[in-house]
């Protein structure tokens, strides 16, 4: 069973403007991080926000994370066409060390 | 550093074969994992290794036997393949100062 849920599963939008991408989980986490796959590739670490943050930004990248709710958002500001790419949500539990991921939002940015 | 390096890249497989995927890491990493992905999903932890000489079952174990062989060898063994074994397999490690996971480029997996 997967924990995370990502909306929306893909999203196409044009260079230069804003990428919003939510995640929601069930269990209870130690921490959330957001990865990026590039077809055909690997995935690639991005940004970890821990469970007692509730925002966080790396570059272009802005993370929030709402305990409360369960969720949690990803902002790509001013787009580029090399942001084009699939966006998985993954999250840390209690245990420590496994990740349990989301089933991604397929980002398209058109330039 | 090479990172995490995975072997073959792509393999193609008759049902019923075996065979074992490669992985290892230069990143003195305590922790390893082998993941599948299926067309449109996410990643399935298959299984993990906390450390050298220990493994544990993930979300999706069966059909398949790991091997920790030292502290930069974890491999995944298919021991008769079936069609629903065909994926992309990963392999990642972890620093478990950061908690981010190193992940592997991928082996593509086609089981006829």
């Amino acid at each position: 069973s997967q924990q995370g849920e990502e909306d929306p599963q893909a999203l196409s939008i044009q260079e230069g403007e804003n990428a919003t991408m939510n995640c929601s989980y069930k269990t209870s986490i130690n921490n959330l991080q957001w990865y990026r796959q590039n077809s055909g590739r690997g995935l690639v670490h991005l940004i970890l926000i821990r469970s007692n943050e509730r925002e966080k930004h790396s570059g272009r990248l802005r993370v929030t994370l709402d305990t409360s709710k369960k969720s949690s958002s990803l902002l790509i500001t001013a787009s580029r066409a090399a942001d084009t790419a699939s966006y998985f949500c993954a999250t840390e539990g209690n245990q420590g060390g496994k990740l349990i991921f989301g089933q991604g939002t397929e980002l398209s940015v058109k330039p | 550093n090479a990172g995490v390096t995975q072997t073959p890249k792509f393999q193609v497989l008759k049902t019923g074969q075996s065979m074992t995927l490669q992985c290892a890491q230069d990143m003195n990493h305590n922790s390893m994992y082998w993941y599948r992905q299926d067309p449109g999903m996410g990643l399935r932890l298959i299984y993990y290794s906390a450390s050298e000489g220990t493994t544990d079952k993930g979300e999706v174990p069966n059909g398949y036997n790991v091997s920790r062989l030292n502290k930069r060898e974890f491999s995944l063994r298919l021991e008769s393949a079936a069609p629903s074994q065909t994926s992309v397999y990963f392999c990642a490690s972890t620093d478990l100062g950061t908690d981010t996971q190193y992940f592997g480029p991928g082996t593509r997996l086609t089981v006829l």
